[in-house]
């Protein structure tokens, strides 16, 4: 059973950049036909997805999003990742990792990270 | 762009059966999935492609989809049901999400 868990710095100030990280134990990224997304959540409000990678590399964006978002993933730590650059208080969210198949459902979540942006 | 209406509240007692709506043009065509997250939680899996249950998801949770609506069925619903459900497909190598339902059991 995969287990994903999500960590990095709780809180940002504007203009700086978010940097968080996907761990996945139990089983191995590298795993075929798995993508890793990350996805978030605004305080009270719905979710968001941000992106995906596959182990090879290859990535896709919500396109909302205008290029601050770079996905990627370290085969040798067994990790994924999140930069979101640019950051502002409208970013401040529970941001969560999550595993599935290509255009197809969300399998697997971590616990989630809150992020707050404030000056 | 493509969007997904979902009813803000519902609320049901316990023992009937809960139906949410997820509505999309043509939602019909694309395959779409259900998450159950509860308050503090992360997100669960209850029901993908449509119609089917993850392992260890009750048979008592089921999905349907057609023409311009999805619908999630919980029959037989329990107080531990609560929870606020968003449905969720692909539309141009795209997740979206639905707003998202909150379930009140009464």
């Amino acid at each position: 059973q995969v287990q994903l868990r999500e960590s990095g710095p709780g809180l940002l100030k504007p203009s700086q950049t978010l940097s968080l990280t996907c761990n996945v134990s139990g089983g191995s990224i590298s795993s075929s036909g798995y993508y890793w997304s990350w996805i978030r959540q605004h305080p009270g409000r719905g979710l968001e997805w941000i992106g995906y990678i596959y182990h090879s590399g290859s990535t896709f964006y919500n396109p909302s999003l205008k290029s601050r978002a770079i996905i990627a993933v370290d085969l040798s730590k067994n990790q994924a990742s999140l930069r979101l650059s640019s950051v502002t208080v409208a970013d401040t969210a529970v941001y969560y990792c999550a595993e599935g198949t290509l255009v197809s459902a969300f399998e697997t979540w971590g616990q989630g990270t809150m992020v707050i942006v404030s000056s | 762009s493509y969007a997904l209406t979902q009813p803000p509240s519902m609320s049901v007692a316990p023992g009937q059966t809960a139906r949410i709506s997820c509505g999309g043009n043509n939602i019909g065509s694309k395959s779409v999935h259900w998450y159950q997250q509860r308050p503090g939680q992360a997100p669960v899996l209850v029901v993908s492609d449509d119609s089917d249950r993850p392992s260890g998801i009750p048979e008592r949770f089921s999905g349907a989809n057609s023409g311009n609506t999805a619908t999630l069925t919980i029959s037989s619903v329990e107080a531990g049901d609560e929870a606020d459900y968003f449905c969720q497909v692909w539309d141009s190598h795209s997740a979206l999400f639905g707003g998202g339902t909150k379930l009140t059991v009464l």
